[in-house]
């Protein structure tokens, strides 16, 4: 089966560094999304890692250690309107592409 | 110009009526999905589709039932609703499942109620 796991919840100052993680298992892994989603509004595509180590883009990074199923969202230099929910989510192929969502990281950014 | 549509917005109905939820993707892609939201904000697939074809289809209730009259368009009708169906429901479409770094392009979704 697929199961992912990631906070509930975090919270945040503005202009700090905040690391949400996530951990998984899954079966014929082939790669791992992060989404974000502000509230009442749908999810939209951060990054996508499939080989180990450190993905960056602009104030967000992401990082993959496939040995150890793990994964975590780097978003430096918070912004108020950082405050969103952080999706991981496994992509395990069974013939066909699947992904695998976890519940979601709430972030609160507040002054 | 919308990539990705979705109508109704906000649908609310009773239990045991027939619903269905319309979606269009203008980027050319060849795969289009189906996702429920819970009150946990749990977000699961249900079906995609390829090139018209169905190739994933989850443990979801029979009552769903996914029709693609082509390749920009992926409706999803629903009988027999139950207090159960209450969420919100997002299409999205990928370019290819052959390319696997697939970004998924999600729709504003539809929140359904029933009552």
């Amino acid at each position: 089966g697929q199961n992912i796991d990631q906070p509930t919840e975090m919270t945040a100052t503005e202009g700090a560094i905040v690391q949400i993680n996530c951990t998984y298992q899954t079966s014929g892994f082939n790669g791992l999304f992060w989404y974000q989603q502000h509230a009442g509004e749908a999810p939209t595509f951060l990054s996508y890692n499939v080989l180990d180590g450190l993905e960056e883009k602009g104030r967000f990074s992401s990082f993959l250690s496939r040995s150890k199923g793990y994964s975590y969202l780097l978003l430096k230099e918070l912004q108020m309107k950082d405050s969103a929910s952080y999706l991981c989510a496994a992509l395990s192929s069974g013939g066909s592409y699947i992904p695998t969502f976890g519940r979601g990281t709430s972030l609160i950014v507040h002054p | 110009d919308t990539a990705v549509s979705q109508t109704p917005k906000y649908l609310v109905t009773q239990m045991g009526n027939d619903k269905s939820i319309k979606c269009e993707q203008n980027l050319g892609h060849d795969t289009m999905y189906w996702y429920k939201q819970d009150s946990k904000k749990f977000l699961k697939i249900m079906f995609s589709y390829n090139n018209k074809e169905l190739i994933i289809n989850e443990t979801v209730p029979n009552r769903f039932s996914p029709k693609s009259p082509d390749k920009a368009h992926l409706n999803l009708h629903i009988n027999s609703l139950e207090l159960g169906d209450s969420a919100v429901y997002f299409c999205a479409s990928s370019q290819d499942l052959d390319i696997v770094s697939y970004e998924q392009y999600f729709g504003p979704g539809t929140r359904l109620t029933v009552t």
